[in-house]
Order: C-alpha cells, then sequence, then structure tokens
C-alpha cells in the first residue's frame, strides 16, 4: 500500500511570502505529526493530531506557523511571513492509533523549503 | 533538559566490516528508544523498538541494545553492506501525559560504507 506522502517535494519561496505544505497519511492512521529537521540535525515536534484536532501544537515555533487537518485525514501545514531561518526539511509522520508504547511513526519523504 | 545525544556524529567503514553507534539520553520519563534510518533525502524508517524492560532486539543485520540503568543504548550492524550508508537516528520517548509518546531526537550518525 501507499505510505506517506508530502507535496511539494521542494518549495523555494522568497522572505515574506505565504507557503502551504500538504502530507497525505497511510490510509486510516489517525495520528499524524509533523516535525522541522534542520540541516545535519535530527527531526524536531511542531504538532501532532489525532483525528481532526490538533492535540499538541507546543512544538510550533510561533504563531506564523498554522496547520490543519479538517477531515482527519490528508493535513496541511501553513507559515506565513516566511523567514530565511525557516528553511528546513519538513517531515510528516503518521500512525494508525496512539498511546501504544510501541506505536510506530510511518515518515514521508519530507518538503524541503527554502527562504531567500 | 530531555536530550538525546548519539556518537560518533559520522563513521567511515568498509563493507563487510562491523561497527557499533551508541546513544545516550537523559529522557525521563522514559517509554522507549527506538532506531532509526535516513537515507539521503528520505524520511526516517523504524529499525527497532525497545521498552524498558528489554535490553537487546534485533532485526536483520540490526542489533540494538538497550541499559535503562545507565540510560545508554548502542546499535551493532553486522557485515556491513553499501546500502547500509545513511544517517542512523536514536529516538527517545517518553512524555504520555499528552495521550501519545512524544518523541525527542537525536542528531544521528552518518555512516558511510565504502567498497
Amino acid at each position: 500500500g501507499a505510505g506517506v506522502s508530502q507535496t511539494p517535494s521542494n518549495k523555494v519561496t522568497e522572505k515574506g511570502k505565504y507557503v502551504e505544505l500538504r502530507c497525505d497519511p497511510i490510509s486510516g492512521h489517525t495520528a499524524l505529526y509533523w516535525y522541522r529537521q534542520s540541516l545535519g540535525q535530527g527531526p524536531e515536534f511542531l504538532i501532532y493530531f489525532q483525528g481532526t484536532g490538533a492535540a499538541d501544537d507546543s512544538g510550533l515555533p510561533n504563531d506564523r506557523f498554522f496547520a490543519v487537518r479538517p477531515e482527519g485525514s490528508v493535513s496541511t501545514l501553513k507559515i506565513q511571513r516566511t523567514e530565511r531561518g525557516d528553511s528546513a526539511v519538513y517531515l510528516c509522520a503518521s500512525s494508525p492509533r496512539t498511546g501504544g508504547p510501541t506505536d510506530t511513526q510511518y515518515f514521508g519523504p519530507g518538503t524541503r523549503l527554502t527562504v531567500l | 533538559k530531555n536530550q538525546v545525544e548519539q556518537s560518533p556524529q559520522s563513521l567511515i567503514i568498509l563493507e563487510g566490516k562491523n561497527c557499533t553507534l551508541q546513544c545516550n539520553y537523559t529522557v525521563s520519563p522514559f517509554s522507549n528508544l527506538r532506531w532509526y534510518k535516513q537515507d539521503t533525502g528520505r524520511g526516517p524508517v523504524s529499525l527497532t523498538i525497545m521498552t524498558f524492560s528489554e535490553n537487546t532486539k534485533s532485526n536483520g543485520r540490526y542489533t540494538a541494545t538497550l541499559d535503562a540503568d545507565t540510560k545508554q543504548s548502542s546499535l551493532h550492524i553486522t557485515a556491513s553492506q553499501l546500502s547500509d550508508s545513511a544517517s542512523y537516528i536514536c529516538v527517545v520517548s517518553g512524555d504520555s501525559s499528552g495521550g501519545y509518546n512524544k518523541l525527542i531526537f537525536g542528531a544521528g550518525t552518518r555512516l558511510a560504507v565504502h567498497p
């Protein structure tokens, strides 16, 4: 079956612009996570959805970042007034459920965002 | 502060050789520890998951160990292949107060296997 997909794979934008990054989780997965990975670093947690609701958005760096998952499947990460420091790979992951100690998160290939 | 530290940062070995990657963590509370493999330009892929009561877990040529007392883990790769060239990330899951396992990632060890 299909894995987690993310679009676009690469996005180049200018400072101050608005961008949207899309994540299609594995069908039936109720939990969805967004991470940001800077060069040479491990992913950092941004936000977690259980179904349609954002159960934990404590990782969002500021109010320029926002994410939605209106129907409990596809999610969109939205970044307003982009800054050069937002340049990173944005990873999405999904898992079948939540709470299980060995619940595996399946990652997408990421979207590489470059802010000029 | 919850942290996951890995060593070495990078490693070069010859094809067919073994290697061991290290991970130290200070995450508390602790739920489980995972090793992920991340190929360049791809998302991480889970290799092993170990809970508090497990001290070793194998997945083919990959063997992970966990010492929850000293908060250390290792990933041993046997008979390395060129396709093992990737970053290996140690991930600790701890705080589940939000109803899910929050993952804390190390920076990874970049492994290069040369012919």
